[in-house]
């Protein structure tokens, strides 16, 4: 019970913008948005994370929307490495059960 | 910066054995967690410790699972006896609890648990 939404793959090619959607219409007015993603058996990656504001990182942007009910994950320019599989999360402070959910499935193409 | 380190990396034992999982949280952290990974469950939360305290331990499958911090700079999970559907990745993550904001998890490199 995951409390998002992802498509289940995506694929992007080589040196262009890969842009993750996750949907999250319950959300509460306490609870942040966050990203991980995990490359092929090793542990998950933080990425980034937001409550209502855009935020960017060397990593990545995390675009949230006015009504805080979706959000994207931007990687400016995708390389190879960054074919893993992509976790949206929403948690309050105090939650520390972070629920994965299936993520989304980017493949960076050459 | 290590990281969080865990021991070892790969583990394959025979049904009925003990098996140990070590975790050594990055330095500072106050708060530890313990996950297992499989292809039918995903990642989920089996128990986690703040300030070397169990919090919260619902998430432990059963009492064949165990899980101590005796010190903020080490902690264990145990299985005994093992099974073979405890074959998993199990993931040691930690963060820094105390702030207005939320606190992120980092975690480490994963403990893959063959039982056979």
């Amino acid at each position: 019970d995951a409390k998002t939404t992802q498509p289940p793959s995506m694929d992007c090619a080589e040196g262009r913008a890969a842009n993750l959607p996750c949907n999250h219409s319950t959300i509460s007015g306490n609870e942040y948005v966050y990203w991980y993603r995990q490359i092929h058996s090793q542990g998950p990656q933080y990425i980034i994370h937001g409550l209502k504001n855009n935020e960017t990182n060397e990593m990545a942007s995390l675009i949230i929307t006015e009504d805080r009910k979706s959000s994207t994950l931007i990687l400016p320019h995708a390389t190879l490495r960054d074919t893993a599989v992509y976790y949206c999360i929403v948690r309050a402070p105090w939650n520390n059960d972070m629920r994965f959910g299936a993520g989304t499935r980017l493949t960076v193409k050459p | 910066d290590a990281g969080v380190i865990q021991s070892p990396r790969h583990e394959v034992t025979e049904m009925g054995q003990e098996v140990t999982l070590r975790c050594k949280p990055i330095s500072g952290h106050n708060s530890l967690f313990w996950y297992r990974q499989t292809m039918m469950r995903g990642l989920e939360l089996l128990i986690y410790f703040n300030n070397n305290v169990p919090i919260d331990d619902s998430g432990m499958p059963e009492d064949r699972f165990s899980a101590k911090m005796p010190n903020a700079s080490f902690s264990t999970l145990k299985i005994q006896p093992s099974e073979p559907r405890d074959s998993a990745v199990y993931f040691c993550a930690s963060s820094f609890e105390g702030g207005p904001s939320t606190d992120t998890q980092y975690f480490g490199p994963g403990t893959r648990l063959t039982v056979l």
